[in-house]
């Protein structure tokens, strides 16, 4: 079975550019978390979504960020005209169930953006 | 609103040590707990949760952790620290009352074992 799978590992865009990160959830999973990691801030949520639907987006800057998780195929993360403070570690996670019951969530490897 | 602290950025042991994460936690509800560990370079991958029921929760790798409500603390430890266990440690809260909560993430603490 496999695991959490993102795309790509390592991603580098130049200022103003878009940058498109692609998470697969595990067979089975409907429930994808998106994360953001920087040094010396932790694990910061971004959003949660299920099949076609957002069901929070709480952490998501309100411009130039969006997610989706399309019927068919991997949940996107897009941030538009990227500037440098969005270089950062960005991680997938999955679930067989939201967080309305007790699993834990499995990880991607994560896309490590880089702006230039 | 929940959350998570993590008062060590790193801890540093001996190989065959004991070893102890430690972690505090806030909610308004029941807690529920996770920790995760990260490689370099890697994801996070679960290592073990409490939700309810026994306080020493058992998990991967030999690792275990202590729910204390009265101290509102998730500790982890270890009875013998290896070389490997060396990693980014996350530990993780959600409020599980209700409905709908995300999971609030600590800022991790290195967890550091010296041969």
């Amino acid at each position: 079975n496999a695991g959490v799978m993102q795309n790509p590992r390592h991603l580098v865009r130049r200022r103003g550019q878009e940058a498109r990160l692609r998470c697969s959830p595990m067979k089975g999973h409907s429930h994808v978390y998106w994360y953001r990691q920087l040094p010396e801030e932790g694990l910061k949520f971004m959003v949660y979504l299920q099949k076609e639907n957002i069901i929070d987006e709480s952490g998501m800057p309100k411009e130039r960020f969006s997610a989706e998780f399309p019927k068919e195929g991997p949940s996107i993360l897009r941030i538009q005209q990227v500037v440098r403070g969005d270089s950062a570690a960005y991680f997938c996670a999955s679930s067989p169930m939201g967080t309305a019951v007790t699993y834990e969530q499995y990880f991607g490897p994560g896309t490590r953006l880089t702006v230039t | 609103a929940q959350s998570v602290a993590q008062p060590e950025d790193q801890v540093n042991v001996a190989e065959g040590n004991p070893l102890t994460v430690k972690c505090t936690y806030s909610v308004s509800g029941n807690p529920y707990l996770f920790w995760y560990v990260q490689y370099p370079n890697r994801g996070l991958q679960f290592l073990l949760k409490y939700i309810t029921g026994d306080n020493l929760v058992k998990g991967s790798y030999g690792f275990e952790a202590e729910f204390n409500k009265s101290q509102t603390s998730f500790h982890l430890k270890k009875p013998s620290a290896l070389v490997s266990d060396s990693a980014l440690y996350f530990c993780a809260v959600r409020d599980g009352t209700g409905g709908y909560q995300k999971v609030t993430f600590g800022i991790g603490t290195k967890l550091q074992v010296i041969p």
